[in-house]
């Protein structure tokens, strides 16, 4: 069974600092994909990005950055210069299709993330 | 504005009632689905339609029913709910086919259901 793991329940930083939000996840699949999902108090969840698993190259986009390592499973969020915008749930989820079609995303219990003046 | 689209955004009833949720998608996906996030626990998957056609179903209690008329539109039919059931339900939607299935779910903003 598949299972992503975010130990940080909550995080509290000043503005400007940086934050990593930490994700570790289980599959038996050699092929899958590896998601963070934004959910600000609106409760929407907004992708952030996604990750094939024979890519292991680091990606940044702008302030975000992602790590990820396959030999110890984890897929690590990285935000530089932290803003109060930022504040919201972030989660980490792991994808696996369906025998029937469609995909089936399963998601760890996410970090709250707090950004204060 | 999301491309997935979720009424209502709030919803009280009582453990007699029925009442339904309802998610139209305008991205061209074809396949939707239901998830209920509790608080202090994952995200749980409920339903999953591809075209259509329902593929999945986690052991979900049958006072939930799920309805796809159509690859645009879902539902979801609840009846005798109990108070555990009160949640923020989010539908999503997503592109599934030969090349184009990344796994990525498009999401709507959720229907805040508090059951009294």
């Amino acid at each position: 069974a598949q299972k992503v793991t975010q130990a940080q329940t909550e995080i509290s930083v000043v503005e400007k600092e940086d934050v990593t939000l930490d994700c570790v996840y289980e599959t038996r699949d050699t092929t899958y994909y590896l998601f963070w999902y934004k959910q600000p108090p609106s409760g929407e969840l907004v992708f952030l990005i996604r990750r094939n698993s024979f890519d292991e190259q680091n990606e940044i986009s702008g302030r975000y950055s992602w790590n990820f390592q396959k030999s110890t499973s984890s897929f690590n969020f990285t935000i530089t210069a932290s803003q109060v915008v930022d504040s919201a749930v972030y989660f980490c989820a792991l994808s696996e299709e369906l025998t029937g079609g469609g995909n089936k995303l399963t998601f760890g219990t996410g970090t709250q993330l707090k950004v204060e003046l | 504005e999301t491309g997935v689209t979720q009424t209502p955004r709030h919803l009280v009833m009582g453990m007699t009632n029925k009442k339904s949720l309802k998610c139209e998608q305008h991205l061209g996906h074809n396949a939707m689905y239901w998830y209920k996030q509790s608080a202090k626990k994952p995200l749980e998957l409920m339903f999953v339609y591809s075209l259509e056609e329902r593929v999945e179903n986690n052991s979900v209690p049958s006072r939930f029913s799920p309805e796809c008329p159509n690859s645009s539109h879902l539902f979801l039919h609840l009846h005798t709910l109990q108070p555990e059931d009160s949640a923020l339900y989010l539908c999503a939607s997503s592109q599934d086919g030969l090349g184009m299935n990344t796994g990525e779910l498009f999401f709507g903003e959720g229907s805040r259901l508090t059951v009294l």
